[in-house]
């Protein structure tokens, strides 16, 4: 396994510009996971994928927040109209669907300042 | 919906003593359950996972985890604690039951855990 990637590592925009974060999952992992975490507090689940098929997005995700994974593979997150309340580690992670590894695999993170 | 429950946000045990991290979890079906560990500035890394048979389930850097369905929960253990293993524990849950759509994996809030010299 080479890990899962994600790009950039930090990120500082203005409160108003977009952002993208890009996440190469584990090879042949079906599931694909996007978190936020801010400091001291534990992942909150954004949204995740099944391959290509976006499952379920957070109810408590604005509608700034796009994600996709067009071939199954790699996956971006995009927040338009940046606000300073988005500042905090945005995390991506991996999982195969079967077999007996379950658990999720993560990232290094992306961390969003907005200033 | 399935949670997760971290009643602790600290615990601190003395080097050499055993300790335990709370967790309890709350699903509508089968749970599969994990436990990751967070250092500073790091990514989290996986530490040990419950999915079926044995409710002592053993895990990386001598830490171990009991499985509890009546009480559901899910505390970590180790016998004796280092340094070193000062850090931020999260408890994780993913519900497996079958036909379940829902088995996104939802974390606890956290327990740092404070290892005095």
């Amino acid at each position: 396994d080479t890990g899962v990637s994600q790009n950039p590592r930090h990120k500082i925009t203005k409160r108003g510009q977009n952002v993208t974060f890009r996440c190469d999952p584990i090879s042949e992992h079906n599931r694909l996971y996007w978190y936020r975490q801010t400091l001291g507090q534990g992942p909150e689940f954004l949204t995740y994928f099944q391959n290509e098929a976006q499952l379920e997005k957070s109810r408590l995700l604005s509608d700034r927040f796009s994600a996709e994974r067009p071939k199954g593979s790699f996956s971006t997150l995009e927040i338009q109209r940046t606000e300073q309340g988005d500042s905090a580690m945005y995390l991506c992670a991996s999982s195969p669907l079967t077999g007996g590894r379950t658990e999720a695999f993560f990232g290094q993170g992306t961390r969003l300042t907005v200033v | 919906a399935q949670s997760v429950a971290q009643p602790e946000d600290q615990v601190n045990v003395a080097e050499g003593n055993p300790l335990t991290v709370k967790c309890t979890y709350s699903v509508s079906g089968n749970p599969y359950l994990f436990w990751y560990v967070q250092y500073p500035n790091r990514g989290l890394q996986f530490l040990l996972k419950y999915i079926t048979g044995d409710n002592l389930v053993k895990g990386s850097y001598g830490f171990e985890a009991e499985f509890n369905k009546s009480q559901t929960s899910f505390h970590l253990k180790k016998p004796s604690a280092l340094v070193s293993d000062s850090a931020l524990y999260f408890c994780a849950v993913r519900d497996m039951s079958q036909g379940n759509r829902d088995d996104k994996i939802i974390f606890g809030k956290g327990t740092r855990l404070h290892i005095l010299p």
